[in-house]
């Protein structure tokens, strides 16, 4: 299970604060992903990178941010205007030499009080 | 916007019968197909995939099939054993880097 790993695995936060959750990999992989997921639901796409400095927001960006300045780590920022945060996050790490598996970290679930 | 659609929700087996998931697509450029298997608590992990030059594609007791004119892709699992109890999760690619999933499936294998 190694190769991409994400810190904490648990996180807890009060409203109105921002976290940011840790995501690295050795996969010497270009492009680096990160999902949401909720219960009943499959994985939504949040942020995606193709390669340092550049990132594209996916289909539920709102509340989020990110930033990719070393090839190996792509954290995200879950700001206070994200209004209903509480979820599990996963990131996720893949080849840019055309479309193929991703690899999965193994998560950080987000608990807001 | 393109989406893929999963069926069932939730699947109920017992040991040794076989199970069958079914996703369709929307996006006609999608041209690889991943399947994923989550156990709860964990991360998602790639069991099969499948491109859009090939019809069906088998490991084991794993086989997926992908009909391109339908858009249907379809994941069966033979002889299920206990320990397939799990999240099922197909994608369907969008462009280069990006997959679109399904709302996963919850397979239960009763002893």
């Amino acid at each position: 299970d190694g190769g991409i790993t994400q810190s904490p695995k648990y996180l807890f936060r009060k409203e109105g604060q921002n976290v940011t959750l840790s995501c690295e990999q050795n996969l010497n992989h270009d492009a680096m992903y990160w999902y949401r997921q909720d219960p009943g639901q499959g994985l939504r796409l949040i942020y995606y990178s193709q390669i340092v400095n550049d990132f594209q927001k996916g289909d539920i960006a709102e509340g989020y941010s990110v930033s990719r300045e070393k090839k190996e780590s792509f954290p995200l920022t879950v700001t206070s205007a994200q209004k209903n945060p509480t979820a599990f996050y996963l990131c996720a790490s893949g080849s840019r030499s055309g479309i193929n598996e991703q690899f999965f970290g193994p998560g950080t679930r987000l608990t807001v009080l | 916007g393109e989406n893929v659609e999963q069926h069932p929700s939730t699947l109920s087996v017992q040991e040794g019968d076989s199970a069958v998931i079914k996703c369709t697509y929307s996006d006609s450029a999608s041209n690889y197909f991943p399947w994923y298997k989550q156990e709860l608590g964990k991360r998602p992990q790639l069991i099969i995939d499948i491109r859009s030059n090939v019809g069906e594609k088998k490991d084991q007791r794993i086989a997926v099939t992908l009909n391109k004119t339908a858009k249907h892709f379809s994941l069966h699992i033979t002889e299920t054993q206990p320990e397939d109890s799990a999240v099922y999760f197909c994608a369907a690619s969008q462009g280069t880097y990006k997959y679109i999933f399904g709302t996963g499936t919850r397979l239960k294998v009763l002893a």
